[in-house]
C-alpha cells in the first residue's frame, strides 16, 4: 500500500545549528501538510503545499514541494530550543478521504 | 487551545473490557478524525465521520467502532481491549469534508493503558 516515509527518525542538533527533515510518498500526492508535536502535547497543523515545487516560509521554517510532488522538505535555520518536538508530514491516501502520516523526525536542540 | 475537547484525558483498564472515548469538534467543524498513536507505529487514522456520516476507515480493528452523533460529537468505543491497544489516543477535526484540504485541529488527547 501507499507509504510516507520520513527520514531522519530522531536528529540531535546544537541550538543555532540548522535541521532538515524530508518526507518521501511512494505515490504522488495532490498536497502535502506538515505538523508539529511537541513533547507530551498533540499535533499542531503548520503548513499546507500543494502545487508542484511550492516554497513557503514562516519565518525561520521552509517548506518545499518537490517537482514531482512525492517528497516534501521541513528546514529549520539556526534552531532554537523552541523548535524541540515531533515534525510529522502527512499526504492523502490515493482517494481524498484518508490521510497517512509519516512516522515523524523527533528534533532535539543541545543547548 | 485548539477548541477540540477529549475526554476522558486519561483511562486505566483491565484486558478484555470496552471503554469509550468522547471527543467534541470545534465550534463550525463538521469533520471529525480519530488516531491512535503509539511509540513505534507513529499517528495510524483510524476513521473520519463527516456530519454523522462515515466517510472513510483506516487501520480500525472490528473492535473498535465509532460514531459522530447529531450535535457533532464524536465516541470511540474500544472492546475485548488488550495490551497492546494501549496508546495515545487522538481526535482531529476540520471544517470540511476532504480530509487533505482543510487542516485538522487536534484534540488534547486521552491516554489509555490496559493492564
Amino acid at each position: 500500500g501507499q507509504q510516507v516515509m520520513q527520514i531522519p527518525q530522531y536528529q540531535h542538533v546544537q541550538e543555532g545549528e540548522d535541521f532538515t527533515t524530508y518526507c518521501n510518498s511512494s505515490t504522488t500526492l495532490s498536497n502535502i501538510q506538515w505538523y508539529k508535536q511537541r513533547p507530551g502535547g498533540h499535533p499542531v497543523f503548520l503548513i499546507q503545499l500543494v502545487k508542484s515545487g511550492e516554497v513557503k516560509k514562516q519565518k525561520r521554517l521552509t517548506f518545499q514541494f518537490g517537482e514531482a510532488k512525492k517528497n516534501s522538505s521541513l528546514h529549520i535555520t539556526a534552531t532554537q530550543t523552541t523548535d524541540v518536538g515531533t515534525y510529522f508530514c502527512a499526504g492523502p491516501e490515493n482517494r481524498d478521504d484518508k490521510i497517512i502520516f509519516g512516522k515523524g523526525t523527533r528534533l532535539h536542540i543541545l543547548p | 487551545d485548539s477548541g477540540v475537547t477529549q475526554t476522558p484525558k486519561h483511562l486505566i483498564t483491565a484486558t478484555g473490557q470496552r471503554v469509550t472515548l468522547r471527543c467534541s469538534p470545534r465550534s463550525g467543524d463538521l469533520s471529525v478524525y480519530w488516531y491512535q498513536q503509539s511509540l513505534d507505529q507513529g499517528l495510524q487514522f483510524l476513521i473520519h465521520y463527516y456530519n454523522g456520516e462515515e466517510r472513510a476507515k483506516g487501520n480500525i480493528l472490528e473492535r473498535f467502532s465509532a460514531q459522530q452523533f447529531p450535535d457533532l460529537h464524536s465516541e470511540l468505543n474500544l472492546s475485548s481491549l488488550e495490551l497492546g491497544d494501549s496508546a495515545l489516543y487522538f481526535c482531529a477535526s476540520s471544517v470540511g469534508a476532504s480530509v487533505s484540504s482543510y487542516e485538522q485541529y487536534f484534540g488534547p488527547g486521552t491516554r489509555l493503558t490496559v493492564t
